[in-house]
């Protein structure tokens, strides 16, 4: 079953612009990810967030977690056409072997 | 290194057919897993494993065969292919089953006729 629910499912910006992506869950997680994929590609890691952490940055990418309702966003700044791609939010929620839990993902277009 | 490989890269199959999609990495990961992919569901965990000669299932295990003899190769076979099982494959590892970053292949386009 579905664990995480990206929203909006696809969003359409302008380079320079900020692009907000937002991940709900249902169960009490360990951490939460966020991965890119390229079209036509294998995903890739971007960032992880641990359940006792409010908020991480890496670069042009920001993460916050607020586990009280259960919903995670990714704010991308800045966008350039090279962030054109798919972004899904995964969960691990297991008590036992790390297992990964993805969302449907939101598809990012970022026009020159 | 390679990272994670894949192949073939695409394939068609007839129902009832058999095959087995190959995955390998060349970074020594204990932890790797399948996943598969279909429009608007996002990924789902088919079967994994956290180190040679151990496997479990995921979330859609049905249909699918895993084996893992060796570190580096985790084969997911299907036995008799169903329409159903049209969809792109995915490859992960990770470097133990306690990591939390995957690394995934660049996946396998399977489509059943």
């Amino acid at each position: 079953s579905q664990q995480g629910e990206e929203d909006p499912q696809a969003l359409s910006i302008q380079e320079g612009e900020n692009a907000t992506m937002n991940c709900s869950y249902k169960t009490s997680i360990n951490n939460l990810q966020w991965y890119r994929q390229n079209s036509g590609r294998g995903l890739v890691h971007l960032i992880l967030i641990r359940s006792n952490e409010r908020e991480k940055h890496s670069g042009r990418l920001r993460v916050t977690l607020d586990t009280s309702k259960k919903s995670s966003s990714l704010l991308i700044t800045a966008s350039r056409a090279a962030d054109t791609a798919s972004y899904f939010c995964a969960t691990d929620a297991s008590t036992g072997y790390s297992t990964l839990t993805f969302g449907k993902g939101t598809m990012l277009l970022v026009s020159p | 290194n390679a990272g994670v490989t894949q192949t073939p890269k695409f394939q068609v199959l007839k129902t009832g057919q058999s095959m087995t999609l190959q995955c390998a990495q060349d970074m020594n990961h204990e932890y790797m897993s399948w996943y598969r992919q279909d429009p608007g569901m996002g990924l789902r965990l088919i079967h994994y494993s956290v180190g040679a000669g151990i496997t479990d299932q995921g979330e859609v295990p049905n249909g699918y065969n895993v084996s893992r003899s060796t570190t580096e190769d985790f084969p997911l076979r299907l036995l008799s292919a169903a329409p159903s099982q049209t969809s792109v494959y995915f490859c992960a590892s990770s470097y133990s089953w306690q990591s939390e970053t995957q690394y995934f292949g660049p996946g396998t386009r399977l489509l059943v006729l």
